[in-house]
C-alpha cells in the first residue's frame, strides 16, 4: 500500500500570506496526486488533479507542484474564505487504489 | 447539472449490515461510462475510499474493507448500492457517493459529491 502524509496537520496564517501544504507519498506516483478542499460541514470539493492542473472555477491562487514522491499546495494569497481542510489523494492504477492524506487545517 | 443523494437508515446496531443508496440525477449509470464510488469520513477525521463500481457491475475495493463490503448497481433505477456488514463503532462516519472526472477507470479524483449521510452504529 502507498501512504500518503501531510505536513503540517493545522496552520495558522495571516490574510494575504503564501502558504504551501506538502503530501508525501511512500512511494513514487508520478503525477497521480489531487487537492481537495472541505470547508467545516460541506462536502470536499476538487481543487487541483494531475498534480497542477487546476480543477474549472477554482481561484488562481490556488497552485499545485511536484511529481513522483513529493508535493505542494500552494495558496499564494491566503484568504478568509480558505478557511478548511485540505487532503491530498493519490490515484494510482498500479497499486490500485485511492488513498488520502491525513489533512491539513488551515486557520487565520 | 449531475447530482448524487445518499440515502438509507442514519442508526445501524453492532454485527448488523450498513446499507446505503446513491441516487444519481441529471446523468445516466448506464450511459455514462463512469465508475461510481463510495468514500467515507468519520466524525472529525479524515477521508476513506469504500469501493468503486461500473454499470457492467465490475467493482475495485480498498483493501482495508474488501472483507466487508459489496457494492452494487442498478440501472433501471439510476442507483448504485454500499452494503458493510459486521459494522462496529469505528464504522460510524459520513457516507459519500461520488463519480471521478474521467471515464473508465476507477482510479481518478472525486469532481461529483452527494451531500453525505451520516450513519452511527450504536446498539
Amino acid at each position: 500500500d502507498i501512504q500518503m502524509t501531510q505536513s503540517p496537520a493545522s496552520l495558522s496564517a495571516a490574510v494575504g500570506d503564501r502558504v504551501t501544504i506538502t503530501c508525501r507519498a511512500s512511494q513514487g506516483i508520478s503525477n497521480y496526486l489531487a487537492w481537495y478542499q472541505q470547508k467545516p460541514g460541506k462536502v470536499p470539493k476538487l481543487l487541483i488533479y494531475g498534480a497542477y492542473t487546476l480543477q474549472s472555477g477554482v481561484p488562481s491562487r490556488f497552485s499545485g507542484s511536484g511529481s513522483g514522491t513529493d508535493f505542494t499546495l500552494t495558496i499564494s494569497s491566503l484568504q478568509p474564505e480558505d478557511v478548511a481542510t485540505y487532503y491530498c489523494q493519490k490515484y494510482t492504477s498500479a497499486p490500485l487504489g485511492l488513498t488520502f492524506g491525513g489533512g491539513t487545517k488551515v486557520e487565520i | 447539472q449531475l447530482q448524487l443523494q445518499e440515502s438509507g437508515p442514519g442508526l445501524v446496531k453492532p454485527s448488523e449490515t450498513l446499507s446505503l443508496t446513491c441516487t444519481v440525477s441529471g446523468g445516466s449509470i448506464s450511459t455514462s461510462s463512469y465508475y461510481w464510488a463510495w468514500i467515507r469520513q468519520p466524525p472529525g477525521k479524515g477521508l476513506e475510499w469504500i469501493g468503486s463500481i461500473f454499470n457492467s457491475g465490475r467493482t475495485h475495493y480498498s483493501p482495508s474493507l474488501k472483507s466487508r463490503v459489496s457494492i452494487s448497481v442498478d440501472t433501471s433505477k439510476n442507483q448504485f448500492s454500499l452494503k458493510l456488514n459486521s459494522v462496529t463503532a469505528a464504522d460510524t462516519a459520513v457516507y459519500y457517493c461520488a463519480r471521478p472526472n474521467d471515464r473508465h477507470t476507477a482510479m481518478a479524483p472525486f469532481d461529483y459529491w452527494g451531500q453525505g449521510a451520516l450513519v452511527i452504529v450504536t446498539s
